[in-house]
């Protein structure tokens, strides 16, 4: 799988838009973007992937550059509940590969701020 | 749905005693996984299975045993615990090699663990 490099923290204000980058510049033409957060305690939650077309859901919206080298993950109106810790993963998808491991790096620490 | 359940949420044992960590899912998922957190670390795949009767190792499966003999339980055991297997263990489960599902993977809340 690909290896991701992501910012170790950033700061966010509550209500405005958090962009979480991602960079991935050996990405392969089958692998996909994932993103996975953590809520202190909690377990890991899925939030949204994408292959090349920019995605989005009720959770966030991701945007894949077009060489595919990097990504951004938009949390359009940030709450203190949004505070975790967010997994950049790249991977082939599971129905093309039947590897279903996830490999979590260490991930970008997101604080919302009041 | 309850998803993916696990206990119990909370165990501490003797260096050299055995139990069973218990994971449950009820969506019928094929593949379920446990993986251990470390302090300030990310997660670390110990075991998977891609349905009933079918198990594999991950990158730290050393001290663990997992067997599948339901597509909903796959329990986790630590055979004579030791103090470097002090940690957060996490269960996750999802649909295998169905083309076009989403291969979402769901977590279970985790079990704490402490090995004195």
């Amino acid at each position: 799988d690909a290896k991701t490099t992501q910012p170790t923290s950033m700061d966010c204000a509550e209500g405005r838009a958090a962009n979480l980058p991602c960079n991935h510049s050996t990405i392969s033409g089958n692998e996909y973007v994932y993103w996975y957060r953590q809520i202190h305690s909690q377990g890991p939650q899925y939030i949204i992937h994408g292959l090349k077309n920019n995605e989005t859901n009720e959770m966030a919206s991701l945007i894949i550059t077009e060489d595919r080298k990097s990504s951004t993950l938009i949390l359009p109106h940030a709450t203190l509940r949004d505070t975790a810790v967010y997994y950049c993963i790249v991977r082939v998808a599971p129905h093309l590969s039947n590897d279903y491991k996830l490999s979590f790096g260490a991930g970008t620490t997101v604080t919302v701020r009041a | 749905n309850a998803g993916v359940t696990q206990t119990p949420k909370f165990q501490v044992l003797k260096t050299g005693q055995s139990m069973t960590l218990q994971c449950a899912q009820d969506m019928n998922h094929e593949y379920m996984s446990w993986y251990r957190q470390d302090p300030g670390m990310g997660l670390r795949l110990i075991h998977y299975s891609v349905g009933a009767g079918i198990t594999d190792q991950g990158e730290v499966p050393n001290g663990y045993n997992v067997s599948r003999s339901t597509t909903e339980d796959f329990p986790l055991r630590l055979l004579s615990a030791a103090p470097s297997q002090t940690s957060v263990y996490f269960c996750a489960s999802s649909y295998s090699n169905r083309q076009g599902a989403t291969d979402t993977q769901y977590f279970g809340p985790g079990t704490r663990l402490t090995v004195l």
